[in-house]
């Protein structure tokens, strides 16, 4: 079964930093890109940010550039979010999912949740 | 920075043919996919490519994408299908949802 799970996620300052992280199984993961894509409560998908499947190439929303950073490990199945400079408005569920390069998000985790308070 | 809009919501009887819409700029140069998620669930790719399915999406679902305006068409509305509606497109190396369509069977 092709599976991506995320962890890392939970209660933050302000100010305060977390690492996401996104295990993969069950699909060859260094073949794909990878994306973070969040969600608020009661709001619509935002997508975060996308790697390439070398790690080579990276692409952020303007939302989030120079705070957080994305990467991977393609030998051990893992891709990660480093987020830093937290604010109220990046609380949400943060996704995994990956997609071929400008094709379709065909894998999805569970999602973990981030929450910003002050 | 590019935008897709969509209608925020939509409400049908069952066994109607529900149409979501979705536009942008040139949409029609662009390939379009479309992503279900009910409550408290992960989102879930119905079309991609602007009019493919993948394997285990029923056959009602379909997609067209011409212009300005991609639709996501379902065909004969089942209670399983309440559930929100994006649509999701590539613009250079960046990734754009659209807003998201509520869609209800009443």
């Amino acid at each position: 079964e092709e599976l991506l799970v995320e962890s890392g996620g939970g209660l933050v300052q302000t100010g305060g930093s977390l690492r996401l992280s996104c295990a993969a199984s069950g699909f060859s993961f260094s073949y794909y890109w990878m994306h973070w894509v969040r969600q608020a409560p009661g709001k619509g998908l935002v997508w975060v940010s996308r790697i390439n499947s070398d790690g080579s190439g990276t692409t952020y929303a303007d939302s989030v550039k120079g705070r957080f950073t994305i990467s991977r490990d393609n030998a051990k199945n893992t891709l990660y979010l480093e987020m830093n400079r937290l604010r109220a408005d990046d609380t949400a569920v943060y996704y995994c999912a990956n997609s071929g390069s400008h094709t379709a998000f065909h894998i999805w985790g569970q999602g973990t949740v981030v929450a910003v308070s002050s | 920075s590019y935008e897709l809009t969509q209608p925020p919501s939509l409400s049908m009887s069952p066994g109607q043919t529900a149409i979501i819409s979705c536009s942008g700029e040139r949409l029609g140069e662009k390939h379009v996919s479309w992503y279900q998620q009910k409550p408290g669930q992960s989102p879930e790719v119905v079309i991609y490519q602007d009019t493919k399915r993948p394997s285990g999406i029923p056959e009602r679902f379909s997609g067209s994408n011409s212009g300005n305006t991609a639709t996501l068409t379902i065909s004969g509305a089942q209670a399983m299908d309440e559930a929100d509606y994006y649509c999701q497109a590539w613009d250079s190396t960046f990734v754009v949802f659209g807003g998201g369509t509520k869609v209800t069977v009443l």
